[in-house]
């Protein structure tokens, strides 16, 4: 079956403009991750959402960060007034949300936003 | 989440088995234990997990020493595939859903 996808694969802007990045994940995961991964490093973890509520966004770096997912299913990350600090692979993942500390996830591709 | 210690690199030849360490000399007795990978340009990829009992699946086996301070991630036969960065996570059952990565183990197949 069909991936978890990610909507642009790259993404090229300016310093102070505004992004989206979309995710649409696996038919049925009800959990949806958002990570962010800087050259050389592991991902690191932004925001949670179960079902359409995020659940624990302690993850976002500051306030220009946004994120949503109004049905459940596809995701948007929002960066507003980007900065070039903000360059990096946007990963996203999803999984079924089960609790027990074993849901697998299942990542996408990401997308490589470069902030000129 | 516990933290783990991993080194930043290992290599190994083709076809033979190789041994990946990590250390999580504070993890709690509700911390499993997992490995994902991440592949050269590509998202990270579930490998294995385990709580007490070392475990097997098709990609990997996973030995969990008695005392749960360390484990080991082992592959039979290295094959080109499987050059990738490893990463050693704990996962609480009872608490955030979301992964720490740390910096991973940068495995390198030599032909």
């Amino acid at each position: 079956g069909a991936g978890v996808s990610q909507t642009p694969s790259n993404k090229v802007t300016e310093k102070g403009k505004y992004v989206e990045l979309r995710c649409d994940p696996i038919s049925g995961h009800t959990a949806l991750y958002w990570y962010r991964q800087s050259l050389g490093q592991g991902p690191e973890f932004l925001i949670y959402f179960q079902g359409t509520g995020a659940a624990d966004d302690s993850g976002l770096p500051n306030d220009r960060f946004f994120a949503v997912r109004p049905e459940g299913s596809v995701s948007t990350l929002k960066i507003q007034r980007t900065e070039r600090g903000d360059s990096a692979v946007y990963l996203c993942a999803s999984s079924f949300g089960t609790s027990g500390g074993w849901d697998e996830q299942f990542f996408g591709p990401g997308t490589r936003l470069t902030v000129l | 989440d516990a933290k783990t210690t991993q080194p930043n690199s290992m290599e190994s030849n083709e076809e033979e088995p190789v041994h990946l360490p990590c250390n999580h000399s504070t993890i709690s007795g509700t911390d499993y234990i997992h490995w994902y990978r991440q592949l050269p340009s590509q998202g990270p990829e579930y490998v294995i997990h385990g709580l007490t009992s070392n475990v097997n699946n098709r990609m990997a086996s996973l030995a969990i020493a008695e005392d749960r301070k360390s484990s080991t991630l082992i592959l039979h036969r290295a094959t080109l595939r499987d050059a990738a960065v490893y990463y050693c996570i704990l996962r609480d059952w009872s608490g955030a859903n979301n992964l720490f990565f740390g910096t991973g183990t940068r495995l390198t197949v030599i032909p």
